[in-house]
């Protein structure tokens, strides 16, 4: 596609419930990123994924928080037993085939997640 | 590891002022640095970014930001603010030695008044 997709871009579920979110980044870029964006704070890190490994799930808030990348394309990212300080902006980017960080990242529009 | 601070939470400046929007960074090894920018009802946006070479780097909507070794620091600069330049703005940090890791600032609001 011409841009990174996350779908949905609303969800709304009741605390202890499961949720799946899902990111499409562009095609043929490697790396691709998870963030967390709350209510008037900033980005917080989650994981990244160089091809379909995760090098450094230390941004992980919790064991409830866990993402996979199958095919070196779509990425997933759950959250079981949802607690109501999960709720935020989780944004997906990705960014060109590269060995580092030095290529800037593509943002996808977010999918805003509450918890009831 | 790496940290980024962005010292202001609000930048206020009028219209056809030049505006600055700090950041000092901390990483081991070799920065990369960037700024984006989150308009309102809209996704994060590149501006700008220092990798090497020239310490002051163009971005988009004239925008620049100028990287200083000794201060650890690069801060957004623009010769003349506009009102649309209202936005969120964060600065990102990766290094040579951080794999792809980015760390974002907690970010600076910029309102310019006409």
């Amino acid at each position: 596609g011409a841009g990174v997709s996350q779908s949905p871009s609303n969800k709304v579920t009741e605390k202890g419930k499961d949720v799946e979110l899902r990111c499409d980044p562009i095609s043929g870029h490697t790396a691709l990123y998870w963030y967390r964006q709350s209510l008037g704070q900033g980005l917080e890190f989650l994981i990244y994924f160089q091809g379909n490994s995760a090098p450094d799930k230390s941004g992980l808030p919790s064991d409830r928080f866990s993402a996979e990348r199958t095919g070196g394309s779509v990425s997933t990212l759950t959250i079981q037993r949802t607690q109501q300080e999960d709720s935020a902006v989780y944004l997906c980017a990705s960014s060109l085939r590269t060995s580092g960080a030095y290529n800037e990242q593509f943002f996808g529009p977010g999918t805003r997640l509450t918890v009831l | 590891a790496q940290s980024v601070a962005q010292p202001e939470d609000q930048v206020n400046v009028a219209e056809g002022n030049p505006l600055t929007v700090k950041c000092t960074y901390s990483v081991s090894g070799n920065p990369y640095l960037f700024w984006y920018v989150q308009y309102p009802n809209r996704g994060l946006q590149f501006l700008l970014k220092y990798i090497t070479g020239d310490n002051l780097v163009k971005g988009s909507y004239g925008f620049e930001a100028e990287f200083n070794k000794s201060q650890t620091s690069f801060h957004l600069k623009k010769p003349s603010a506009l009102v649309s330049d209202s936005a969120l703005y964060f600065c990102a940090v990766g290094s040579n030695t951080g794999g792809f890791k980015t760390i974002f600032g907690a970010g600076t609001r910029l309102f310019v008044k006409a």
